[in-house]
């Protein structure tokens, strides 16, 4: 079984300043770990992924997170945030292993709130 | 893009009436799920959908609850007396074959029990 752990609930930021939303997960098993964005009134898209390889992943709007297998952490920062980032942020894990059928965890979400 | 599609957006029912929440997944995805999310609460896991059958279900899947897929392109989620604590939004998601793809989710079905 596995478990997410979502440190803020909200978070308060300025528009262009840094951010890191925290998680934190743990497992029994190899686990792959997404985050996902939930914008007002819609649903839950895919931010970024980490299956294997690079610790380090990206997304195609300037977030980026990094699996600390030592820590397990995966933290989501963006260096210099937009109006538009203001969402809700959902971390989630899923066992590597083939007998899970791909099943995700969730953690409690983090709004962050982007202010001019 | 493809894209997981859910109607309606919003249904408010009765408790105790049944109320039948409708997915129509990714054309070519193998893996169907329902998940739901409890106003102020995190997203949960109901139950996973594989050939034809269920894979896994979490323990809020109780004999109320019921899954189909009664045409190769629409799965429902089906509650049989509903309660107000089922108020919630419903998310339906899929999922190709293999263990590096993603789940993509629908726009989700706010359900509201009065």
């Amino acid at each position: 079984a596995q478990s997410v752990t979502q440190l803020d609930s909200q978070v308060p930021v300025f528009e262009e300043a840094p951010v890191e939303l925290r998680c934190n997960y743990s497992s029994s098993v190899s686990v792959y770990l997404f985050w996902y964005v939930q914008y007002p009134n819609q649903g839950l898209q895919l931010l970024l992924k980490y299956l294997s390889g690079s610790t380090l992943v990206e997304s195609i709007n300037g977030f980026e997170a990094e699996f600390n297998k030592s820590q397990t952490s995966f933290h989501l920062r963006k260096p210099s945030v937009h109006i538009s980032d203001t969402a809700e942020y959902f971390c989630a894990v899923r066992g590597a292993g083939g007998t899970s059928y791909g099943k995700l965890t969730f953690g409690q979400g983090t709004i962050l709130t982007v202010h001019p | 893009e493809p894209e997981v599609t859910q109607t309606p957006s919003h249904q408010v029912t009765q408790m105790g009436q049944e109320v039948i929440l409708r997915c129509v997944p990714i054309s070519n995805h193998l893996y169907f799920y329902w998940y739901r999310q409890i106003l102020g609460q995190k997203v949960e896991f109901l139950v996973s959908f594989y050939n034809n059958e269920i894979s896994e279900k979490s323990e809020i899947f109780d004999d109320q609850f019921s899954v189909e897929r009664p045409d190769g392109s629409n799965f429902t989620l089906k509650i049989r007396s509903t309660k107000l604590e089922d108020s919630a939004m419903y998310f339906c998601a899929s999922k190709d074959s293999g263990s590096n793809t993603e789940a993509f989710f629908g726009q989700g079905t706010r359900l509201t029990v009065v």
